[in-house]
């Protein structure tokens, strides 16, 4: 059965305090995993997809890579803006429709 | 520009109701829609999705039904409510070819009494 695993489940940080984000995943045949940013009462929104391990991809503070097992949210010199719940999904190569999401990591920043 | 509507925002309704939550895609064609479940403090949990006009996967066998009657309307239905539907139900869509790329609507919050 596919799964996604997120750690730690909340992470508090001091403005400037850089950090990183986990996502485990055992999936038969990963065709995609993808990071999206949710904050309260709102839908999440899609940051990164990563395709294949060694693969990073960056956005203002956030840098996404990708193992064979696990995917790593880096942010660097965070701001109060970037707090949200960070989530973490995969996509099979079979199956292919079919989106599975972690639960997600709260992030707070403090000032 | 492609734009999700989905409604209503917020409904408080009695255990044994019926339920009826719609989502419409604007400014794309054929595209993937799913809806998606998240208790309070959790992730997102794959109740349906559809690659088509009534191409309907269902993930958790429970008293909740989807439907696709055109080819940017998705509907989630109940039949009777059970305490336990309480959440926040979210529709997404996605364009074929990139299809691991939600695009999500504002959601519902959805409390059963």
């Amino acid at each position: 059965e596919d799964q996604v695993t997120q750690s730690p489940e909340a992470l508090r940080l001091q403005e400037g305090e850089s950090s990183s984000l986990n996502c485990s995943y055992t999936v038969s045949g990963l065709r995609g995993l993808f990071w999206y940013r949710q904050d309260p009462g709102k839908g999440p929104e899609f940051l990164f997809t990563l395709y294949s391990a060694g693969e990073e991809k960056e956005k203002e503070r956030l840098k996404a890579t990708l193992t064979k097992k696990e995917s790593f949210l880096h942010i660097t010199a965070p701001k109060p803006e970037d707090s949200a719940t960070y989530l973490c999904a995969v996509q099979a190569s079979r199956g292919a429709s079919k989106i599975i999401f972690g639960s997600g990591t709260r992030l707070s920043i403090r000032p | 520009s492609q734009t999700i509507h989905q409604w209503p925002a917020t409904l408080v309704q009695p255990v044994g109701s019926p339920l009826s939550l719609e989502c419409t895609v604007e400014g794309t064609s054929n595209p993937n829609l799913y809806w998606y479940r998240q208790a309070a403090g959790r992730g997102l949990q794959l109740l349906f999705y559809s690659v088509g006009i009534g191409q309907i996967s269902s993930e958790v066998p429970q008293n909740l039904s989807a439907s696709r009657p055109q080819d940017r309307q998705f509907i989630l239905s109940s039949k009777k409510l059970l305490l336990s539907d309480s959440g926040f139900y979210l529709c997404a869509w996605s364009v074929y070819r990139r299809t691991g790329e939600l695009f999500f609507g504002e959601g519902s919050r959805l409390t059963v009494l």
